[in-house]
């Protein structure tokens, strides 16, 4: 069971904003930054968001990330179809001593 | 451009070890830590440690301590994964990944993933 916690699904339709929210606790987001990968099934996680709100060069800029406190946020705006996958957050765990990987949201674009 | 390819899949016993190997290019191997991660069926991501390319120092999550062993040369621009002792539960598909800017962590390439199953 993981120490990041997300809903497991998320739906919206095209062109709507929709956000997946992570929520973490002392140890992790606390004193680090969370990042926010996608995975497309049968293929390996991409790095979406990093330190909190930083976009990889190539990720479109309607996807954006938040933290405040223990909680974090990936918003995506302008929902598309090929928006629909899971999505995970992760950060640095200063009490497992560990990276850490939330429990994981579908995204359903209705 | 940046690359890791990783080993084939392996079908193995119980009991048995397995080792995948992560063969990077398009960057400086030594300057990067290479994570693995592992992902079993209908699961989310499992982080399992890095390997620095610069020391070849290693970190293990608590819960892989003992269970593996992570090697690299860089001579060959490859890290390795060993996985001791296998259960039926080690089947997963094992990913490995290159921390960002010399940092362990954010993870921003990834290897194409080896599926290890674990079967009498």
């Amino acid at each position: 069971q993981s120490v990041l916690t997300q809903p497991p699904s998320v739906s919206g339709t095209p062109g709507q904003r929709v956000a997946i929210s992570c929520s973490g606790s002392n140890s992790n987001f606390g004193s680090n930054t969370v990042n926010w990968y996608q995975q497309v099934p049968g293929m390996a996680p991409k790095l979406l968001i990093y330190r909190n709100d930083e976009r990889p060069s190539g990720v479109p800029d309607r996807f954006s990330g938040s933290k405040s406190g223990t909680s974090a946020s990936l918003a995506i705006g302008g929902l598309q179809s090929e928006d629909e996958t899971d999505y995970y957050c992760a950060s640095w765990d200063d009490s497992l001593n560990s990276y850490v990987f939330g429990t994981g949201t579908k995204v359903t674009v209705l | 451009q940046i690359q890791l390819v990783q080993s084939e899949a392996e079908l193995k016993k119980p009991g048995a070890s397995v080792k995948v190997s992560c063969k990077a290019s398009g960057y400086a191997f030594n300057s990067h830590a290479v994570s693995w991660v592992r992902q079993a069926p209908g699961q989310g991501p499992e982080w399992m440690g890095w390997i620095s390319g610069i020391s070849g120092n290693t970190k293990y999550a608590h819960k892989f301590q003992g269970k593996v062993a992570l090697t690299a040369d860089a001579s060959r621009n490859t890290a390795y994964l060993e996985v001791k002792n296998l259960r039926w539960d080690d089947t997963a598909v094992y990913y490995c990944a290159r921390g960002k800017n010399g940092y362990t962590y954010p993870l921003d390439y990834w290897g194409q993933g080896t599926l290890v199953t674990v079967s009498s």
